[in-house]
């Protein structure tokens, strides 16, 4: 079955710093890679996702990449802002009509002011 | 607004005693999914609906059930809570573009 590894799995930056968080998958035929915030207490947030038919993806401050060739993917989160702290988990799945997705173990991120 | 409602939000139940979480969606998916979250992990799943159609994780234990009455609402059965299930129990609801959207979460309690 499908692995994803997750680093790193704490990160600290000063507000306005980029945060960068690294996932690597196993299974060669996953084809979709979402990435959730998750706040103390609430459930995960979908904030961006890739399919494997595009290299990068941008969304305002946070943007992902995707090496199917290394199968590996990244989020990128610029500009932090002290909101921005919480728990990141990036996931993979295969498309089969619909998802069953395999989640790292998550990165928590803190960005002081 | 759209959305994946859970409740209760916090749930209590003594050793042994059965419990049941709910979780309902106005998104119209035709997939909903059940996880489990313990501290510091990642979301752990343990079964889906596709419509109708129940599949189960290969290593959710017996002692969890659930029902999908149709198809905006589900529902989570612990038939008999250890102390090893307290945990924050995610429903998702999913279509066929694969994206998940999450609940709130249930927080569950096992004295």
């Amino acid at each position: 079955g499908e692995n994803v590894e997750q680093h790193p799995s704490t990160l600290s930056v000063q507000e306005g710093d980029s945060a960068v968080i690294k996932c690597t998958y196993s299974d060669s035929a996953s084809n979709y890679f979402p990435w959730y915030k998750q706040e103390l207490g609430k459930g995960p947030q979908l904030i961006i996702d890739i399919r494997s038919n595009v290299g990068e993806k941008k969304d305002q401050r946070i943007a992902v990449t995707l090496n199917k060739t290394a199968k590996h993917f990244s989020l990128h989160i610029t500009e932090t802002q002290p909101e921005d702290s919480a728990v990141y988990f990036c996931a993979a799945s295969r498309k089969s009509g619909y998802s069953t997705l395999t989640f790292g173990k998550g990165t928590m991120l803190l960005v002081s002011p | 607004d759209a959305m994946v409602i859970q409740n209760p939000r916090y749930q209590v139940t003594q050793f042994g005693k059965p419990v049941t979480l709910s979780c309902s969606q106005t998104l119209n998916h035709n997939v909903m999914y059940w996880y489990q979250q313990k501290s510091s992990q990642a979301p752990k799943l343990l079964f889906h609906y596709y419509d109708k159609d129940f599949n189960n994780e290969a290593d959710t234990p017996d002692n969890f059930q659930s029902r999908r009455p149709n198809t905006s609402f589900c529902f989570l059965d612990i038939r008999s809570p250890g102390l090893g299930d307290a945990a924050m129990y995610l429903c998702a609801s999913g279509s066929s573009y694969n994206e998940q959207f999450f609940g709130p979460g249930t927080r569950l309690t096992v004295l």
